[in-house]
């Protein structure tokens, strides 16, 4: 049973396009996160809820809104989609606040052509 | 802001010790963390410091000095699997990652 996973694994699309990605995780965590692993491997949050509650919103343009129908699930869904946003995007859990131990999911690669 | 530093690359030969060191200076701090990655997959959780000294988990420990902002990742008996990217990522109330080791080992 996968603990934190994220769909899809690979997106291809084009510039301009809307695209969304989705994640699940069923670890009763509290706390989910995004974020986004760079062509340098530089691993950035961008956002992060808790109990469905935004808490974290790094500078991230708003083209990107993240959203959270329960604690179970946070998808992140991408408006306008431009070549910088070409990267793998990791979604994570952890327990709660404050007990950030995180597990991630496989990562989505988006690459934008 | 956050600043975490640690080296970008280190290349050992199997069977020895790596050290990989990260100095960071944040805004806050709640602990200390290191994952590692293998290229093309997910981090993984490795250890967790939130108070001063070394915390040992078979082959990997870690150490914090919080006075100095400072941490240590002591990989013993190397072996090809741990050849992996290693994080160092202060806690404050989010994980604020360093941009990683790449460790390379070697036959």
């Amino acid at each position: 049973d996968t603990a934190v996973s994220q769909t899809p694994k690979y997106l291809v699309t084009q510039m301009g396009n809307d695209k969304s990605i989705k994640c699940e995780q069923n670890l009763g965590h509290d706390t989910m996160y995004w974020y986004k692993q760079d062509s340098k491997k530089f691993l950035k949050i961008m956002f992060s809820y808790n109990n469905k509650e935004l808490i974290i919103n790094e500078t991230v343009p708003n083209r990107f809104s993240p959203k959270s129908p329960d604690k179970a699930h946070l998808n992140l869904h991408i408006n306008s989609l431009e070549l910088g946003d070409s990267a793998v995007y990791f979604c994570a859990s952890s327990p709660e606040r404050g007990h950030t131990e995180a597990f991630f999911g496989q990562g989505t690669r988006l690459t934008v052509v | 802001g956050q600043n975490i530093d640690q080296p970008t690359e280190m290349t050992a030969t199997e069977g020895a010790i790596v050290q990989i060191n990260c100095t960071y200076q944040t805004s806050g701090f709640n602990g200390l963390f290191w994952y590692q990655q293998h290229a093309g997959e997910a981090p993984t959780f490795l250890s967790y410091n939130v108070l001063d000294g070394l915390e040992e988990k078979g082959r990997f420990s870690s150490f914090l000095s919080r006075s100095k902002g400072y941490s240590y990742l002591l990989l013993k008996e190397l072996q090809m699997k741990d050849s992996a990217s290693y994080l160092c990522a202060v806690d404050d109330y989010k994980l604020s990652f360093g941009a990683g080791t790449t460790v390379t080992v070697r036959a």
